[in-house]
């Protein structure tokens, strides 16, 4: 099974920071990677795909990159409502895997 | 619009078995794979497997080969998830979600919460 890891496992950020959140694979999965933001008592949500594909309703502020295996989350300008974890998942082979979980959190 | 319903939570003892259901609506059920994922307590997600609702073919994660198994019925748009021989450490939030990450499609049930106690 491909293992993923993300850091920081967590950040302390005030409103208008820049975030970056960094996803690992064990392997290369070319673009197959998603990330997801899940607030507490939430299903998670689905922000990117594709590595840097934004879901349809994403807000701009979001963006992905990388290939291979190292990826990047990032938020060039945090609000209130991203106060949240975030996680990676490839999608390249089964099982599909998902990272540990980065939580973004109020400085 | 659509919409993935889940049953209601579930209190299970040691080595029972549970039933979870997931309701599609308000798109082709048939057109994406269900995938289970679960999340315990305070930690994070973990994917349990996935059914093709056209086929009824499955994949399941090595750690539940042989506790778990994934149905449909295709007549009433239902994907099911059934863990057996249950441990306490099986107590999570089960969700269903029907994904196409290549295309961007991603609906999520609400949850389901399954405490195993004694």
């Amino acid at each position: 099974a491909i293992r993923m890891t993300q850091s920081p496992s967590s950040l302390s950020a005030s409103t208008g920071d820049r975030v970056t959140i960094t996803c690992r694979a064990s392997q290369g999965i070319s673009s197959y990677l998603a990330w997801y933001q899940q607030k507490p008592g939430k299903a998670p949500k689905l922000l990117i795909y594709a590595a840097s594909t934004l879901q349809s309703g994403v807000p701009s502020r979001f963006s992905g990159s990388g290939s291979g295996t190292d990826f990047t989350l990032t938020i060039s300008c945090l609000q209130s409502e991203d106060f949240a974890t975030y996680y990676c998942q490839q999608y390249y082979s089964y099982p599909r895997t998902f990272g540990p979980g980065t939580k973004v959190d109020i400085k | 619009q659509v919409q993935l319903v889940q049953s209601g939570a579930e209190v299970k003892k040691p080595g029972a078995s549970v039933k979870v259901s997931c309701k599609a609506s308000g798109y082709t059920f048939t057109g994406y794979y269900m995938h289970w994922v679960r999340q315990a307590p305070g930690q994070g997600l973990e994917w349990m497997g996935r059914i093709n609702p056209n086929s009824g073919g499955t994949n399941y994660a090595q750690k539940f080969q042989g506790r778990v198994t994934m149905t449909r019925d295709t007549s009433i748009s239902t994907a099911y998830m059934e863990l057996s021989r249950l441990r306490s450490d099986d107590t999570a939030v089960y969700y269903c979600a029907s994904l196409d990450l290549r295309s961007g499609v991603d609906y999520w049930g609400q949850g389901t919460l399954v405490t195993v106690s004694s």
